[in-house]
């Protein structure tokens, strides 16, 4: 019963380095989001995708990049990580346009840049 | 300007007090759905409640309970009888309709950290 895997759990980067963060979902779903959750700021998104092949930048995009070349994959790219982007990471999926269908989220990615 | 405004940063009760988290909405569309999470200090996000703007009816599940109402533009939220499990931070979200810009993406607030005392 996997629903929405994140993997690495933790990583620890250093300014400049790269790195990407996996999501994985086995619900068939269509729309894929990735949000960054840092301290009274709630979580905001970042990059979303509405399907294979497909991709579109949220509210704050700048340093990320995403890719979906399978359905069930999303990844976010940093690539060369600041001090700024030090969060936690939440990747998310939905089942298409079913909009009262609820966002599965993954357990989170936690982010240090040092 | 946010669209979902929680103002309540933090909230502390005792043990079986009831406690009211208020979550207020901002939008245009006359279709739109709001949702409750909870993120327990394990850090996952935990799925509580749906809502779509059609359906003013308030909800009860348990001890949890959801007043829905649109004339305020509110969608809060009541533990009875809290307990210490309780303890979180709550996230009220909006979804509005699909279109090319937003495409289903959640607005949250910015949470209401829930202290439960023994």
């Amino acid at each position: 019963n996997a629903g929405v895997t994140q993997t690495p759990k933790f990583r620890v980067l250093k300014t400049g380095q790269s790195m990407t963060l996996l999501c994985a979902q086995d619900m068939n779903h269509e729309y894929m989001y990735w949000y960054r959750q840092d301290p009274g700021m709630g979580l905001r998104l970042i990059h979303y995708s509405v399907g294979e092949g497909t991709t579109a930048k949220g509210e704050v995009p700048d340093g990320y990049n995403v890719s979906r070349l399978k359905k069930q994959n999303f990844l976010l790219g940093l690539e060369s990580a600041a001090p700024s982007q030090t969060s936690v990471y939440f990747c998310a999926s939905r089942a298409g346009r079913a909009q009262l269908q609820p966002q599965h989220f993954g357990d989170g990615t936690r982010l240090s840049i040092l | 300007a946010q669209k979902v405004t929680q103002a309540q940063t933090e909230i502390s009760v005792v043990e079986k007090e009831d406690v009211t988290l208020d979550c207020v909405y901002e939008t245009r569309d006359t279709t739109y759905y709001l949702f409750w999470y909870k993120q327990p200090p394990s850090g996952e996000l935990v799925f509580l409640i749906r809502r779509n703007s059609f359906d003013e009816q308030n909800e009860i599940s348990g001890r949890y309970s959801w007043n829905f109402q649109k004339s305020t533009s509110s969608f809060n939220f009541t533990i009875t009888a809290s307990q210490v499990v309780d303890s979180a931070v709550y996230f009220c979200a909006l979804s509005e309709e699909d279109r090319g810009s937003t495409l289903g993406r959640l607005y949250f607030g910015r949470g209401t950290q829930l202290t439960v005392w023994p």
